[in-house]
């Protein structure tokens, strides 16, 4: 059981070029969602799903682009990176079946830089 | 909307002693809070989950309380040791949704 999987652990990506950061469980979680963490600063929510085949815009959405094909996996898509993109990106997913008031569980996050 | 306050300033204790985190939140009062433990370089990893109907939850050295007239939540450590050096997340459910507000976080350095 390997929880959230994250890939990859680093990238560095020049002005306008794009790229996608995958994420995985297989815990059968419903829930799952994307957040940034800029230093020193709380995660922000880019984009959420309660299931397969529905996606949702969190706080912080713009520049970014989700799908959610299977229960397993939520990829989180940049289209033209810039520098402002530059953060620490960590996928969660909690089990929401049984109700609200779940904790998320993490992965250990992709640290992009866009130069 | 709805905004949480950690303090920002490291807490820098001895061995042995308790450690006291504070979590304020400004607007409505959430069905639940909880708390998380950051590593550097790690993902955030859940420690307590506190609802708004208990005033405290406990897990071994862990305590959290839960004051929504004052608007705050306080996570203790007792009998902190070196390893429970990280930074802690308090986070509150967003609009009585299932998604969550993160604060920033207190960095926790325990001494030797």
């Amino acid at each position: 059981n390997a929880g959230v999987t994250q890939t990859p652990k680093f990238r560095i990506l020049k002005i306008g070029q794009s790229m996608t950061l995958q994420c995985a469980q297989d815990m059968n979680h419903n829930y799952m969602y994307w957040y940034r963490q800029d230093p020193g600063m709380g995660l922000k929510l880019i984009y959420y799903s309660v299931g397969a085949g529905i996606t949702d815009k969190g706080e912080v959405p713009n520049g970014y682009n989700v799908s959610r094909s299977t229960t397993e996996d939520f990829p989180l898509r940049l289209e033209l990176a810039a520098p402002s993109q530059t953060s620490v990106y960590f996928c969660a997913s909690s089990d929401n079946k049984r109700g609200a008031n779940q904790p998320q569980h993490f992965g250990d996050g992709t640290r992009l830089s866009i130069l | 909307s709805q905004k949480i306050e950690q303090n920002s300033e490291a807490l820098n204790i001895q061995e042995g002693k308790t450690a006291t985190l504070t979590c304020n939140y400004t607007n409505y009062s959430p069905a639940y809070l909880q708390w998380y433990r950051q590593d550097p370089g790690r993902g955030p990893v859940f420690l307590l989950l506190i609802r708004e109907n208990e005033k405290e939850k406990r897990k071994e050295r862990l305590k959290v309380t839960f004051d929504t007239t004052l608007k705050q939540s306080l996570f203790h450590i007792t009998a902190s040791q070196p390893a429970d050096s990280a930074t802690y997340l308090c986070a509150l459910e967003m609009d009585s949704s299932y998604k969550l507000i993160f604060g920033s976080g207190t960095r926790l350095l325990v001494r030797p």
